[in-house]
């Protein structure tokens, strides 16, 4: 079974600074792929960004960005210029590519932005 | 397209009575999910359905649980009788089996008193 690990509870940054949030996982698959999801109070879950396994080059999107390191099982989410709306829980996610599985979820991250 | 529509958005209710959320995933997918959500154990998948079966039931708490998916455009998550720790965050996600996101409801937030 997959397991997704977020060691750090809760993290804290400055406005307009850069915060990074760590996540590991295991899993025997070759092929999967990873997400971050964030939660803002409205506890509507969204999608930030996602990364195939296959893939070598780190996914970004604008502000946000990845740094996956297969072999290490590691998957971080790097915040540049946070911003207060980046106020929320984030959470580490595992699916298999294969069979069409459910997300696996890390216990979540709770980040608050401070101005 | 709407997105996921759950409903109620909040339930509150006495132990022991029978709870009914309901979920409209987004028209077209073929995948739904059920999750709940608690502060000690986090996101745990309840339930998921392709084509409208059952696919996977493992996360099912007990009996006092079931789920139904009468057609594609409809689910019901039922807890008969409901117990206080079965308050949380019930989420409904639906996704094609094309792609890989999953699209989430606005959860309905659970209390049993």
């Amino acid at each position: 079974a997959q397991t997704v690990t977020q060691s750090q509870p809760e993290m804290s940054v400055q406005e307009a600074e850069t915060v990074t949030l760590s996540c590991t996982y295991d899993t025997s698959e070759n092929n999967y792929y990873l997400f971050w999801y964030k939660q803002p109070p409205s506890r509507q879950m969204i999608l930030v960004i996602r990364q195939e396994a296959y893939k070598q080059q780190n996914a970004t999107e604008n502000r946000f960005s990845v740094n996956f390191q297969k072999a290490a099982k590691s998957f971080s989410l790097k915040i540049s210029d946070s911003q207060l709306g980046d106020t929320a829980m984030y959470f580490c996610a595992f699916m298999r590519n294969s069979g069409n599985t459910p997300l696996v979820f890390g216990k979540g991250t709770r980040l608050s932005v401070i101005a | 397209d709407a997105g996921v529509i759950q409903s109620p958005r909040h339930e509150v209710t006495e132990m022991g009575q029978e709870v009914t959320l309901r979920c409209k995933p987004i028209s077209g997918h073929d995948y739904l999910f059920w999750y709940r959500q608690t502060m000690m154990r986090g996101l745990e998948l309840l339930i998921y359905f392709n084509n409208n079966v059952p696919i996977d039931d493992s996360g099912m708490p007990e009996d006092r649980f079931s789920a139904k998916m009468p057609n594609a455009s409809f689910s019901t998550l039922k807890i008969q009788p409901s117990e206080p720790r079965d308050s949380a965050v019930y989420f409904c996600a639906s996704r094609s089996g094309q792609v890989y996101e999953q699209f989430f409801g606005p959860g309905t937030r659970l209390t049993v008193l």
